[in-house]
């Protein structure tokens, strides 16, 4: 198994919903993403799991929470959006996090915020 | 830190024609190299990655790239594209290094192909 998936695939929400993104992967990857993508443009990095801890949070405001429940999952916990967070939210993972290598990205869930 | 430049926002072709998509990097220390495809409304494909050794690189769906150190640059080339080729083109670095090494995104190369 050499995918990564995603639910759900779309999703609405109003600005005082609270959702959830999902992410899986069974390749065995210690690593896990999250990347933010706007339309026309590439994918930024949001958050790094690595052997299921926070390592890296690149300033992301507080109404995004990651959560890593074990090693083939990444949740991603969405409160209080605004509109301008409406993008492809992309999950990741690769075998480390160390010395760069090849990450595998999932097909994004489409967040649109109202 | 590294950079990488893709020059070309839009690159039209017609289908069975030779193409070249161009993406050339800065980094103070060496690095991994990808170029990545992401079709209309989907995640990011990997179509190939320079890792070491041969600097003439083969990946999926016919593609293949070159890796030049003196020019820093890694263009990406298929010698007769097809409609099923148009699709966003991403070329990426990331620095070989200890530690976490981030992903840095070039900000893509539009594909169009036409009959």
């Amino acid at each position: 198994d050499t995918e990564v998936t995603q639910t759900p695939k779309h999703l609405v929400m109003g600005m005082t919903n609270k959702k959830s993104l999902k992410c899986e992967q069974h390749m065995g990857h210690r690593a896990m993403y999250w990347y933010k993508q706007k339309a026309k443009k590439p994918p930024e990095l949001m958050f790094v799991y690595s052997y299921e801890k926070l390592s890296i949070n690149e300033s992301v405001p507080s109404r995004f929470s990651p959560e890593c429940p074990n090693s083939s999952l990444l949740n991603l916990h969405l409160h209080a959006l605004q509109p301008e967070d409406s993008a492809l939210y992309l999950c990741a993972s690769s075998r480390e996090t160390s010395g760069g290598g090849e990450q595998f990205f999932g097909p994004g869930t489409r967040l649109t915020v109202l | 830190a590294q950079s990488v430049t893709q020059l070309d926002s839009q690159v039209p072709v017609f289908e069975e024609a030779p193409v070249e998509l161009r993406c050339n990097y800065s980094s103070s220390v060496s690095v991994y190299l990808f170029w990545y495809v992401q079709y209309p409304n989907q995640g990011l494909q990997l179509l190939l990655k320079y890792l070491s050794g041969s600097t003439l690189v083969k990946g999926i769906n016919g593609f293949e790239a070159e890796f030049n150190k003196s020019q820093t640059s890694f263009h990406l080339r298929k010698p007769s594209v097809h409609i099923s080729d148009t699709a966003e083109y991403f070329c990426a670095v990331s620095a070989i290094g200890t530690g976490f090494q981030k992903l840095v995104f070039g900000t893509g190369t539009r594909l169009l192909v036409s009959p």
